[in-house]
């Protein structure tokens, strides 16, 4: 069982936009704002997608945003594409001596 | 550009040491400023943290694997490596090296991975 909590699946049709949810804790989603978000595409590895809770590196596309609220971190993904259909990951860094935990995943499907 | 790659057997006995290598190119080492990190992912399933290493070979491992893994670094191939002892089919899985900075707390390059599964 994964420390963070994201939903199995969401989906969406393409332009709409959609959001995935990764619950924690106030010892780690909660406590920092260290939450990070991956894009997993099958057989590949996980591509960074946001950092820091809200931060897209550069070549990201700003139709990804991220945010947080309590112990809840969010991933939004507006005006969906077929090329976004992956997996995704939350992680956060955690004052416990795991010092990063990661979500279970949530898989997207743009129908 | 950072680049990440993964090399070693794909296939490891029950109760043997899984021994896997990751070479960095496009970086060095030994310049210091990262982490260099092994993440294992089980079939359809989600990622784990297994630990990091410092240039230095100072090492952080999580606690749930500790007692099994070693990290360490060879500076002079530019090469990071994990060990994991007494293997059972429970650590069947891909298993991913990467790279984050000290002062940051997230991935931003990784391997391609390599699928390791462990069967008699």
């Amino acid at each position: 069982q994964s420390a963070l909590t994201q939903p199995a699946s969401v989906s969406g049709s393409p332009g709409q936009s959609i959001t995935i949810s990764c619950t924690g804790t106030s010892s780690d989603v909660g406590g920092y704002n260290y939450v990070s978000w991956y894009q997993q595409h099958p057989g590949k590895a996980p591509k960074l997608m946001i950092y820091d809770v809200s931060n897209r590196p550069s070549g990201v596309s700003n139709r990804f945003s991220g945010s947080k609220s309590g112990n809840t971190a969010s991933l939004t993904i507006s005006g969906l594409q077929a090329e976004d259909e992956a997996d995704y990951y939350c992680s956060s860094y955690t004052s416990s001596s795991t010092l990063e935990v990661f979500g279970g995943g949530t898989k997207l499907t743009v129908l | 550009q950072v680049q990440l790659q993964e090399s070693g057997p794909g296939l490891v006995k029950p109760s043997q040491t899984l021994s896997l290598t990751c070479t960095v190119s496009g970086g060095s080492i030994s310049s210091g400023g990262y982490y260099w990190s092994w993440i294992r992912q089980h079939p359809g399933k989600g990622l784990e943290w297994i630990g990091y290493i410092y240039y230095s070979g100072s090492t952080y491992y999580n606690p749930s694997l500790k007692s099994r893994v070693t990290i360490s670094v060879d500076t002079s191939k530019n090469q990071f490596s994990l060990k994991l002892s007494s293997v059972t089919a429970a650590d069947t899985a891909v298993y991913y090296c990467a790279s984050k900075m000290v002062t940051r707390q997230y991935y931003d390059y990784w391997g391609q991975g390599t699928l390791v599964t462990v069967s008699s």
